[in-house]
């Protein structure tokens, strides 16, 4: 079993829709949860990070995190066609260091 | 554009080669690291450097090695290739390496393929 599990999708969605997008995992040292977003052929950004249990809202983007579920949410309102790209769930632990565990994915396409 | 570079871009290589991947942090950033992504085993850590020393390792195979020089650039060095050695490798940079959150910048990625 991978210590983070996250469906690959893909998902579609049409524009202007909320998505949601869903990670688990199985080690309860993790403390820092991210959301990264990848576009073809191109390195992953940073979209948001949370630290321990609770929400965090930056525009039309909401992060969640339930450590007592093991579960962490990313919420996309009025979904872009540009938001379409693989989304991706990343932890660590501080006694890891800054060693990121990354789930598999989600792509994501939203159609005009 | 994230401010970490890697080069080249593509490598086309064949098996039993070895090659060298390299990378430039970010300006002022202190720590790298080095991801593999490839289509079964997703994006997976290597290994990171921390000012020049080895801070932590991931599931890195004993053919790859890596540094970091003086001068902060990092190069992964993969040898005796197979093909299951293909895949996109990523560099990222922070500031810190410690133990508390600092934020990755990732880099463009190298695409190995080996034939």
């Amino acid at each position: 079993q991978k210590e983070v599990e996250q469906d690959p999708g893909p998902l579609s969605v049409p524009e202007g829709a909320i998505v949601s997008l869903n990670c688990t995992y199985s080690n309860s040292a993790f403390q820092y949860f991210m959301w990264y977003r990848q576009y073809s052929r191109k390195g992953p950004e940073l979209l948001m990070y949370t630290y321990s249990s609770g929400n965090k809202e930056d525009g039309r983007f909401t992060a969640q995190v339930d450590k007592s579920s093991k579960y962490i949410s990313l919420f996309i309102r009025d979904s872009q066609p540009s938001d379409s790209a693989t989304y991706l769930c990343a932890m660590s632990a501080l006694q890891d260091g800054n060693k990121l565990v990354f789930g598999a994915g989600t792509i994501l396409r939203v159609k005009s | 554009d994230s401010g970490v570079t890697q080069t080249p871009k593509h490598l086309i290589t064949a098996t039993g080669q070895r090659v060298t991947l390299r990378c430039s942090p970010r300006s002022g950033d202190l720590s790298v690291y080095w991801y593999q992504q490839s289509l079964d085993q997703g994006l997976q850590f290597l290994i990171q450097y921390y000012n020049g020393e080895e801070r932590a390792k991931g599931n890195i195979l004993e053919r790859f090695s890596a540094q970091q020089f003086p001068d902060l650039h990092s190069e992964l060095n993969l040898s005796s290739l197979e093909l299951g050695d293909s895949a996109l490798y990523f560099c990222a940079s922070s500031a810190r390496g410690g133990f508390s959150y600092n934020e990755q910048f990732f880099g463009p990625g190298t695409r190995l393929t080996v034939l």
